[in-house]
């Protein structure tokens, strides 16, 4: 099946440094990823959507200056959160449908990574 | 927005034991996946679903669009099916943009 990965799996850092999250599709190319963040024992909630060679489209109230997103080919795009503070700690999780320009295969489902667990000290 | 709410919250099982999951969604939808969150935090996709039955070994999903719900079966559960099980439902509007619900945290004791 399709394959999703996402580094690095867990990562701790300081308040007020930034934090770059790399999601791979790996067998697959993917024109379109999603970014999730789910806090302790929440659901996941939509943060963006990644466009590859285009802008990210952010859902409200996710500042885009804060998550930046990078579609740079079409098998990676990253998240970088900027001068992250402890209320930025969660878990990311990045998704592909994969596809193409809307032509999509394998039954139109999603694919997930297994996530980064980002906590800012 | 659209709400996606779960029931039960939570639920412990005796192993061997059967249980449904329920999942309402309060605006008509394109499409609807469940998935199973393991300890470890990764999604497992269960089943596509946007109408209709479908099984896979000791699960089950149906999903009524048109009464906007849908039901996950889980039969002879088993310690591994622990977790958290979500459904999340496609937009019409959305480019396959998911809305999560609430999910159903799943304890299977031995």
């Amino acid at each position: 099946g399709a394959v999703v990965s996402q580094h690095p799996s867990w990562v701790i850092c300081k308040s007020g440094t930034s934090v770059k999250i790399e999601c791979r599709s790996l067998d697959f190319q993917a024109t379109t990823m999603f970014w999730y963040r789910q806090f302790p024992k929440q659901s996941l909630m939509l943060m963006a959507t990644s466009n590859e060679g285009s802008k990210a489209t952010y859902e409200q109230g996710v500042e885009k200056d804060k998550f930046l997103i990078n579609h740079a080919s079409l098998t990676l795009s990253t998240l970088t959160v900027t001068s992250a503070h402890p209320e930025d700690s969660s878990f990311y999780i990045c998704s592909a449908p994969p596809g193409l320009a809307g032509v999509y295969l394998l039954g139109d489902t999603q694919y997930f990574g297994p996530g980064t667990r980002l906590t800012v000290l | 927005g659209i709400q996606v709410e779960q029931s039960p919250p939570d639920l412990i099982l005796q192993e061997g034991a059967n249980s449904t999951l329920r999942c309402n969604f309060s605006d008509s939808v394109n499409n609807l996946q469940w998935f199973h969150q393991n300890p470890w935090g990764q999604l497992i996709n269960l089943f596509y679903i946007p109408s209709g039955t479908k099984q896979n070994g000791r699960l089950s999903a149906t999903t009524v669009a048109t009464e906007r719900y849908s039901l996950l079966y889980i039969s002879s559960s088993q310690t591994t099916d622990s977790g958290v099980y979500f459904c999340a439902v496609e937009l019409n509007t959305g480019f396959q943009k998911l809305v999560f619900g609430t999910g159903t945290r799943l304890l299977v004791s031995p």
